[in-house]
């Protein structure tokens, strides 16, 4: 069946440091990826998605690129914000289009 | 539009009880999903539709039952509720075509089960 491992956190990082969270997983054909954030108290918002090997997905300076040769799909940022304190979630999508999520890696940017 | 809505926000039950966890989409998407969230466990999938009348089983789908009779509801059933299943449940739907993989969230139901 299809899993997806994601970096255990917690993570602390100070403001404008840089950000990689590592995610690869195991799936059978060639899913779609993605990364969503939890803000506290909130529902999970779309990040950034990548349907196909050697796509970038973007969004809000954060970057995941698509690699089929090594099942990754790493989310980074150049420099953090304080806002960007989250948990964030890596994912893959199934046949019927039902997610498969890692465990969650808990964000903390310090001023 | 309203995109997916949850209700309710809460609840609290006591062990044994039953009760339905609503979930509606106005955006005329075919799937919907359940997940339910756990502390260091990410979310995962309860049962999931790929349309009316169409239902499945996802990874933890034991004590919990699921019809779907019309496009925009799938509620989400607890026969018999158990302290186990104290978390957060989100319902998601995602478009059917088109490539566009995005599955949206509602804001979630946080239920304690005593």
């Amino acid at each position: 069946g299809n899993s997806v491992t994601q970096m255990e956190g917690p993570v602390t990082l100070s403001e404008e440091a840089f950000l990689t969270i590592n995610c690869t997983y195991t799936a059978t054909g060639y899913p779609s990826l993605f990364w969503y954030v939890q803000y506290p108290g909130e529902g999970l918002q779309l990040l950034l998605k990548a349907t196909k090997a050697d796509d970038k997905g973007s969004n809000k300076g954060f970057e995941a690129t698509y690699r089929k040769e090594t099942t990754s799909f790493h989310l980074e940022k150049g420099s953090v914000q304080v806002s960007d304190s989250a948990v964030y979630f890596c994912a893959l999508s199934g046949s019927a289009r039902q997610l498969t999520f890692g465990s969650g890696t808990q964000l903390t940017v310090l001023p | 539009n309203a995109g997916v809505t949850q209700t309710p926000k809460f609840q609290v039950l006591k062990t044994g009880q039953s009760m339905t966890l609503q979930c509606a989409q106005d955006m005329n998407h075919e799937y919907m999903s359940w997940y339910r969230q756990d502390p260091g466990m990410g979310l995962r999938l309860i049962h999931y539709s790929v349309g009316a009348g169409i239902t499945d089983q996802g990874e933890v789908p034991n004590g919990y039952n699921v019809s779907r009779s019309t496009t925009e509801d799938f509620p989400l059933r607890l026969l018999s509720a158990a302290p186990s299943q104290t978390s957060v449940y989100f319902c998601a739907t995602t478009s059917s075509g088109g490539g566009r993989d995005e599955q949206f969230f509602g804001p979630g139901t946080r239920l304690t089960v005593l």
